[in-house]
């Protein structure tokens, strides 16, 4: 069981729908972050939230920090071939030196 | 920028065999990870580092061990390979709270057979 469980685990959709990717857990973070991970690569960060409720916008993306901080989602608004990637996200627990990594979405946009 | 670097990029070896996969980092950071991703999954953290001469286990820190004689390197040792070790490993560095990115390497694609 992992402490950080996202949905879905794969996601293929068409080039200008609209998705939404979870990340949940049953413990409290101090602050939660969003990574793309391409073929090959290592992840690259998105975003950082910090504050229960905090919702932070990257262009057609939507990050939101549960009110609890135990879980958070990411909202893609008219989805591009360029989002084609995975999508991490990764807590922090009490401000710690260590991230727990979720298993990651695995979404796929065909033009 | 360099950032941080993995070497080598791909590595097969026999089970049995050792070998350290090397990172080195030119942001002066003083935090460094190790992470080990399986196929299709997330990251599972191995080993990470709060300064020279300071390392800690993470998750999944069997079979692997680390040192951190500098601030710039970290390098991670498997001694006796096993197939179960086959993963993409990523070194990871940042500098300071977590409002700040995790900077990752490229990986390193290791296969025991």
């Amino acid at each position: 069981t992992q402490l950080l469980e996202q949905s879905p685990q794969f996601l293929s959709i068409q080039e200008g729908e609209n998705l939404t990717v979870y990340c949940n857990s049953s413990s409290v973070f101090s602050s939660l972050q969003w990574y793309r991970q391409e073929p090959g690569e290592g992840p690259v960060l998105l975003v950082t939230v910090v504050t229960g409720g905090e919702v932070k916008k990257l262009k057609r993306l939507t990050f939101q920090f549960g009110d609890a901080r135990k879980d958070s989602s990411l909202h893609i608004t008219a989805a591009q071939p360029g989002d084609t990637g995975l999508y991490l996200c990764a807590g922090a627990l009490n401000a710690g030196n260590m991230l727990t990594f979720g298993g990651g979405t695995r979404l796929m946009v065909k033009p | 920028n360099a950032g941080v670097t993995q070497t080598p990029k791909f590595r097969i070896l026999k089970i049995g065999q050792s070998m350290t996969l090397q990172c080195a980092q030119d942001m002066n950071h003083n935090y460094m990870y190790w992470y080990r991703q399986d196929p299709g999954m997330g990251l599972k953290l191995i080993y990470y580092s709060v300064g020279a001469g300071i390392t800690d286990k993470g998750e999944v820190p069997n079979g692997y061990n680390v040192s951190r004689s500098t601030t710039e390197d970290f390098p991670l040792r498997l001694e006796l390979a096993a197939p179960s070790q086959t993963s993409v490993y990523f070194c990871a560095s940042r500098g300071g709270p977590w409002g700040q990115p995790q900077h990752f390497g490229d990986g390193t694609r290791l296969s025991i057979l």
